[in-house]
């Protein structure tokens, strides 16, 4: 049992390139997140999906897209980087809701924009 | 709109001694509440959370959390720190709404002395 587990660790990218970050979760949990956690600030809701084939925008969705084809697996993709985009990526899935159950977290994925 | 405030960016104590960290919230309602811990390069664990019903809650690693309604406060204590105690604690709260937007603090360092 891994948990949540992220994909990559780490990753530099160059302004106007695009990536995918890859988040598994072997729970068989319903939801999943994406959150960005920058110095100084809270981890921040982009965005996140209540079941297999459904997304919706969370506080900071801009520049972000996602996607939940697999209900093990939640896709972030960025499609042309910005330097505002550097931060660490953090992935969470629970069972039901925030309001009702237990996120649990990923390790991260820490992403620098040149 | 929900918002949380952790007034102590960083806070050091020494091993053996107590702890309180401080959480306030802004809700109109009956909020949901969290504390949630995270080493180094680590993702986020949680431990412990509020609900409903008793105001003193208990959670992992020793540490417990008082919800005061009258002081829209939610601090979480321990009574004797340990080194592995080390890390980043963030507070947060969700709306009982269903819209899944969990608002988390800036967060509190905290550093143990010898």
């Amino acid at each position: 049992n891994a948990g949540v587990t992220q994909t990559p660790k780490f990753r530099v990218l160059k302004t106007g390139q695009s990536m995918t970050l890859l988040c598994a979760q072997d729970m068989n949990h319903e939801y999943m997140y994406w959150y960005r956690q920058d110095p100084g600030m809270g981890l921040r809701l982009i965005h996140y999906s209540v079941g297999e084939g459904t997304t919706a925008k969370g506080e900071v969705p801009d520049g972000y897209n996602v996607s939940r084809l697999k209900k093990q697996n939640f896709l972030l993709g960025l499609e042309s980087a910005a330097p505002s985009q550097t931060s660490v990526y953090f992935c969470a899935s629970s069972y039901r809701g925030v309001s009702t159950d237990t996120q649990y977290f990923g390790p991260g994925t820490r992403l620098t924009v040149l | 709109a929900q918002s949380v405030t952790q007034p102590d960016i960083h806070i050091t104590v020494s091993e053996g001694a107590s702890l309180e960290l401080r959480c306030n919230y802004s809700y109109g309602a009956t909020p949901y509440l969290f504390w949630y811990v995270q080493s180094p390069g680590q993702g986020l664990q949680l431990l412990l959370k509020y609900f409903s019903g008793d105001t003193l809650v208990q959670g992992i690693k020793g540490f417990e959390a008082e919800f005061k309604r009258s002081q829209s406060s939610f601090n979480l204590r321990k009574p004797s720190v340990h080194w592995s105690d080390a890390a980043e604690y963030f507070c947060a709260v969700a709306s009982n709404f269903g819209n899944e937007k969990l608002t988390f603090g800036t967060g509190t360092r905290l550093t143990i002395i010898p």
